[in-house]
């Protein structure tokens, strides 16, 4: 099976702009689970949908939003982006609710 | 809330030698996941190993193998025989198994490097 794939692999934006990232699951796959990446802060969770939907919020400002399709694509949007947004943007997927997490090659958005 | 905490921000061993990471967590449930990640300079989170809570035995995966201690909270991983390619971030995470709370909680990684 084709692992987790996200797109773009690289993005670079300025702030003020908006930015969406996109993440296939592995084929199979109903959970979707979003992470941000930051020498900082290391890895946050952003969010988790399930077969559309929502399950679980992260503590992100609104700014940050989500949605999963009937296809189990899930995307990411940034709006008003900010210098701290620069990150690897981190998508992973699970067949089940108890089951293991496989991660995609992320995102590395640079904000400036 | 749940936490990870690793108390190694580096290590270092040589080449087929045998290494062990470290990793406590604090949390108030009885039945949860725990897992190694490693993430190579790639950047790709690639997984370890996955310890069940209700397992008393402990998870090996060829060279790897974990020692889970619930009732101290701890959750190491051994790596035997190294490899130049085990250099790497590890990262130890937990997971809730409450629905709608089954984010992954990381700790923040003990860097791991291979000496020849």
């Amino acid at each position: 099976k084709a692992g987790v794939t996200q797109t773009p692999r690289y993005l670079i934006k300025t702030r003020g702009q908006q930015v969406t990232l996109s993440c296939s699951p592995i084929s199979g796959h109903r959970s979707v689970s979003w992470y941000q990446q930051t020498p900082g802060q290391g890895l946050q969770f952003l969010f988790e949908y399930f077969s559309e939907t929502q399950r679980n919020k992260g503590n992100f400002p609104g700014r940050f939003s989500g949605r999963q399709f009937s296809n189990s694509r899930s995307e990411m949007n940034v709006s008003t982006l900010e210098l701290g947004d620069s990150a690897l943007y981190l998508c992973a997927s699970s067949h089940r609710d108890r089951d293991t997490q496989y991660f995609g090659p992320g995102t590395r958005l640079t904000v400036l | 809330a749940q936490t990870v905490t690793q108390s190694q921000p580096e290590m270092s061993v040589q080449e087929a030698e045998t290494v062990t990471l470290s990793c406590t967590y604090d949390t108030s449930e009885s039945d949860y996941y725990l897992f190694w990640y490693k993430q190579p300079p790639s950047r790709q989170m690639i997984l370890v190993i996955r310890q069940e809570a209700y397992k008393q035995q402990n998870a090996t995966e060829n060279r790897f193998s974990v020692n889970f201690q619930k009732a101290a909270k701890s959750f190491s991983l051994k790596i035997s025989d190294s490899q130049l390619g085990d250099a790497a971030m590890y990262f130890c995470a937990y997971r809730s198994l409450v629905v709608g709370a089954q984010k992954l909680v990381f700790g923040q990684g003990t860097r791991l490097t291979i000496n020849p």
